[in-house]
């Protein structure tokens, strides 16, 4: 099955940095990349998603970059605010030909003020 | 829209109770997911169902937990004999359809088993 690895597992960044998060995944099949976010006390919310027909996909301070031949995909964060401290995964499908989302094991995002 | 609905939102049981959650999906959406999430291994799906059909329970622990979904608007989650192991966070969510839909999360139960 379809094994996603995150790093790092903690971040700490300062206000108005940017933050990377990377994630390699292993099932050469799989061409849907979500990002979620979850907030404390809350479940996961979908940020922004990536499928293997573009290369980089924007929203606002949000950016997804994937690479299809290395296997990897990562999240950009810019001009880092407080609401942005949560943890954030990734996670990998074969899109309408499979259900199942694999996660990564998640980073925890912390921004300082 | 209210979102996928979660109740309790808080268990504390004693172990060798039964336990069951429940959960309320988006009104038209047609898939439904059970996830568990603990520290030690984040986030499990358990079992997915289409239609209201149990298509892959292969992520269900062991025969202590069962899952139904009598209708469109309602599915439980059962643990029964609860254990101490069973501590974690359970979500519910429910999409359109196939894999590459967006996944709506519900708040979660947070259960403890003692």
């Amino acid at each position: 099955g379809e094994n996603v690895e995150q790093h790092p597992s903690t971040l700490s960044v300062q206000e108005g940095d940017s933050a990377v998060i990377k994630c390699t995944y292993s099932d050469s099949a799989s061409n849907y990349f979500p990002w979620y976010k979850q907030e404390l006390g809350k479940g996961p919310q979908l940020i922004i998603d990536i499928r293997s027909n573009v290369g980089e996909k924007k929203d606002q301070r949000i950016a997804v970059t994937l690479n299809k031949t290395a296997k990897h995909f990562s999240l950009h964060i810019t001009e880092t605010q407080p609401e942005d401290s949560a943890v954030y995964f990734c996670a990998a499908s074969k899109g309408s030909n499979d259900y199942k989302l694999s996660f990564g094991a998640g980073t925890t995002v912390t921004v300082r003020a | 829209d209210a979102g996928v609905i979660q109740s309790p939102r808080h268990e504390v049981t004693e172990m060798g109770q039964e336990v069951t959650l429940r959960c309320k999906p988006i009104s038209g959406h047609n898939s439904l997911f059970w996830y568990r999430q603990t520290m030690m291994r984040g986030l499990e799906l358990l079992i997915y169902f289409n239609n209201n059909v149990p298509i892959d329970d292969s992520g269900m622990p062991e025969d202590r937990f069962s899952a139904k979904m009598p209708n469109a608007s309602f599915s439980t989650l059962k643990i029964q004999p609860s254990e101490p192991r069973d501590s974690a966070v359970y979500f519910c969510a429910s999409s359109f359809t196939s894999g590459d839909n967006e996944q709506f999360f519900g708040p979660g139960t947070r259960l403890t088993v003692l």
